[in-house]
């Protein structure tokens, strides 16, 4: 099987700009997790996606949203970047929503704010 | 909300050595799974082993374990004969329903092995 894809790989935008980060989960799985990592805060929860629905939501401004595609694929969108927002994005994909699952993570999108 | 901490920033150990990484964590719930992942400089990171709270067996996958300490609220992993490919950035993870499912982190551990 394919592991978790994400594109594009690396981003540069500037600030007030805004972007959309794709991932597409291993084949068969429908949770979709999104994380930012940063070396100051670490691991950030951002959402999970189940089945096109948003399950849950970390403590993040409304700047960042997403979306999941009835192909079990999913968006995620910044408007009005700020440099803050620099970091590695990642996604991850488990089959089922529930806490026994592991996630399966992506390679990550780097995204650069100037 | 739930607290991982991984108190280590920072550990080396020589090839084929043991190493301990340690991780605490704070929840009052009952019901919770615990993770480590590790991070290889490539940044794609890779489940390494897995522990549900209500066992009270210690997970162990092949080289890796975990001593799981409930009372404590530990969960520490032990990597026998550390190998190269052994250095990473580890991760420690916990994860319970009543959390809405998600993941909370650690702040990560630079695992260095010296040949």
């Amino acid at each position: 099987k394919a592991g978790v894809t994400q594109t594009p790989r690396y981003l540069i935008k500037t600030r007030g700009q805004q972007v959309t980060l794709s991932c597409s989960p291993i084949s068969g799985h429908r949770s979709v997790s999104w994380y930012q990592q940063t070396p100051g805060q670490g691991l950030q929860f951002l959402f999970e996606y189940f089945s096109e629905t948003q399950r849950n939501k970390g403590n993040f401004p409304g700047r960042f949203s997403g979306r999941q595609f009835s192909n079990s694929r999913s968006e995620m969108n910044v408007s009005t970047l700020e440099l803050g927002d620099s970091a590695l994005y990642l996604c991850a994909s488990s089959q089922q929503s529930g806490p026994v699952s592991g996630q399966f993570f992506g390679p990550g999108t780097r995204l650069t704010v100037l | 909300a739930q607290t991982v901490t991984q108190s280590q920033p920072e550990m080396s150990v020589q090839e084929a050595e043991t190493v301990t990484l340690s991780c605490t964590y704070d929840t009052s719930e009952s019901d919770y799974y615990l993770f480590w992942y590790k991070q290889p400089p490539s940044r794609q990171m890779i489940l390494v082993i897995r522990q549900e709270a209500y066992k009270q067996q210690n997970a162990t996958e092949n080289r890796f374990s975990v001593n799981f300490q409930k009372a404590a609220k530990s969960f520490s992993l032990k990597i026998s004969d550390s190998q190269l490919g052994d250095a990473a950035m580890y991760f420690c993870a916990y994860r319970s329903p009543n959390t809405g499912n998600q993941f909370y982190f650690g702040t990560g551990t630079s695992l260095t092995v010296i040949p």
